[in-house]
């Protein structure tokens, strides 16, 4: 069984400039995370979609963050504008039901 | 609110001693509990979980927690240390019926050979 992919695994950005995560979850499974792990922090859950629908956004910095998940499979985290504190890596998980959630291997971002 | 606390930022445990990672929780309700093995430049991979049931879980590569509802821990552990066990554990929590885990801030495990 294919694991969540992720991509890409590395991307540096200036401050104010725009980028964008992707995440293909593992196949039938309908939920599906985005954290955020700053250096020296356990992840900190973003956003979480059940399907196409988003479950919970509340640690979103909705100013500046979204995500979608248009047909329910594959997502996509996007920053705009980025900020030095942006700099993090973004973890993407998903799960068959409230159980266990399974991690992708990560997209390290670095804003300058 | 949920919370966890890993009280150790780094464990040190020679090759083939045993070796426990700490982990206490705070929940409303039942709790679900997770691991997590972290290794550099990688996602997180899962160890183990407790639900329900018996108090002993055991997981992937060896390693085992113990659920302990009256301390409110969920202390990992293995009996005999790999140089290969090296890496960051996180022990990470939710309430039953919810989706919403949340992490330690992580144990940095270093076997030394």
């Amino acid at each position: 069984e294919a694991g969540v992919a992720q991509s890409p695994r590395y991307k540096i950005i200036e401050k104010r400039q725009s980028v964008a995560f992707w995440c293909n979850p593992i196949s039938g499974h309908a939920t599906l995370y985005w954290y955020q792990q700053i250096l020296g922090q356990g992840p900190k859950l973003l956003i979480q979609f059940q399907n196409n629908g988003v479950v919970d956004d509340s640690q979103l910095p909705k100013d500046r963050f979204s995500a979608e998940r248009l047909k329910g499979v594959d997502s996509t985290l996007k920053i705009q504008p980025a900020k030095l504190e942006d700099s993090a890596v973004y973890l993407c998980a998903s799960s068959k039901d409230l159980d266990t959630q399974y991690f992708g291997p990560g997209t390290r971002l670095t804003v300058l | 609110a949920q919370s966890v606390a890993q009280p150790e930022d780094q464990v040190n445990v020679a090759e083939g001693n045993p070796l426990t990672v700490k982990c206490t929780y705070s929940v409303s309700g039942n709790p679900y509990l997770f691991w997590y093995v972290q290794y550099p430049n990688r996602g997180l991979q899962f160890l183990l979980k407790y639900i329900t049931g018996d108090n002993l879980v055991k997981g992937s590569y060896g390693f085992e927690a113990e659920f302990n509802k009256s301390q409110t821990s969920f202390h990992l552990k293995k009996p005999s240390a790999l140089v290969s066990d090296s890496a960051l554990y996180f022990c990470a929590v939710t309430g039953a019926g919810s989706y919403q885990l949340t992490f330690g801030k992580g144990t940095k495990l270093s076997v030394i050979p």
